[in-house]
């Protein structure tokens, strides 16, 4: 089986452009989360969706904002981009929201502004 | 607030030397603390998940365990390919499918 997908790889972008990053979960799991991971950070949570509606959103500023697609794949979309909007993007999947239920991650997408 | 910690932010090894990594945790209710291990330029790879105190789990060279306050992940025997950064994080009654992730423990295992 496939574990969660991610594109594109690597980005480059200059600030004040947006930029879209896409996210294809585990097949069968409906829920997918977003995060941001600094440089020797551990991963900041950014969103999470379940069937195509927000479920919880984390300290982000409205720049950033996200939708999940019947098929339960999502993007992730950034605007008016910064030079602290660059680090590796996370997404992860999981079966549902239940409580407990393991989050998976795909290896991520390295955004940098110039 | 919700936090998670961990210690030592690095540490190196000999192989077969065998220590343990520390994840304290302050969260208003725990639903499970989850174990990733993360080699660079990649996403994390789940390890463990626990979700009450007392409970341990195994897969190879590794253990985590779980009280009310930390969680600690056991490496015994350590081999060089067990050298990555080491996550944990937890999840929090009433707000969903969120991670609170430690900073991570970058280990180092040399032959």
């Amino acid at each position: 089986d496939a574990g969660v997908t991610q594109s594109p790889t690597h980005l480059i972008k200059t600030r004040g452009q947006h930029v879209t990053l896409r996210c294809s979960p585990i097949s069968g799991h409906k829920s997918v989360s977003w995060y941001q991971q600094v440089l020797g950070q551990g991963p900041q949570f950014i969103f999470q969706y379940y069937e195509k509606e927000e479920r919880g959103r984390g300290n982000f500023p409205d720049r950033f904002s996200a939708r999940q697609f019947p098929n339960y794949s999502s993007e992730l979309n950034v605007n008016a981009l910064l030079l602290g909007d660059s680090a590796l993007y996370l997404c992860a999947s999981s079966l549902g929201q239940a409580l407990g239920d393991e989050q998976y991650f795909g290896p991520g997408t390295r955004l940098t502004v110039t | 607030e919700d936090q998670v910690t961990q210690s030592p932010e690095a540490l190196r090894l000999q192989e077969g030397e065998s220590s343990s990594l520390n994840c304290s945790y302050t969260v208003s209710g725990l639903r499970g603390l989850f174990w990733y291990r993360q080699d660079p330029g990649k996403g994390p790879e789940f390890l463990f998940t626990l979700y009450s105190a007392g409970e341990e789990k195994e897969k190879e060279r590794l253990k985590a365990t779980l009280t009310k306050k930390e969680s600690f992940l056991h490496i015994t025997a350590p081999k060089p390919e067990d050298s990555a950064t080491y996550l944990c994080a937890a999840g929090v009654y009433n707000q969903g499918g969120k991670l609170i992730f430690g900073q991570g423990t970058e280990l180092s295992v040399k032959p």
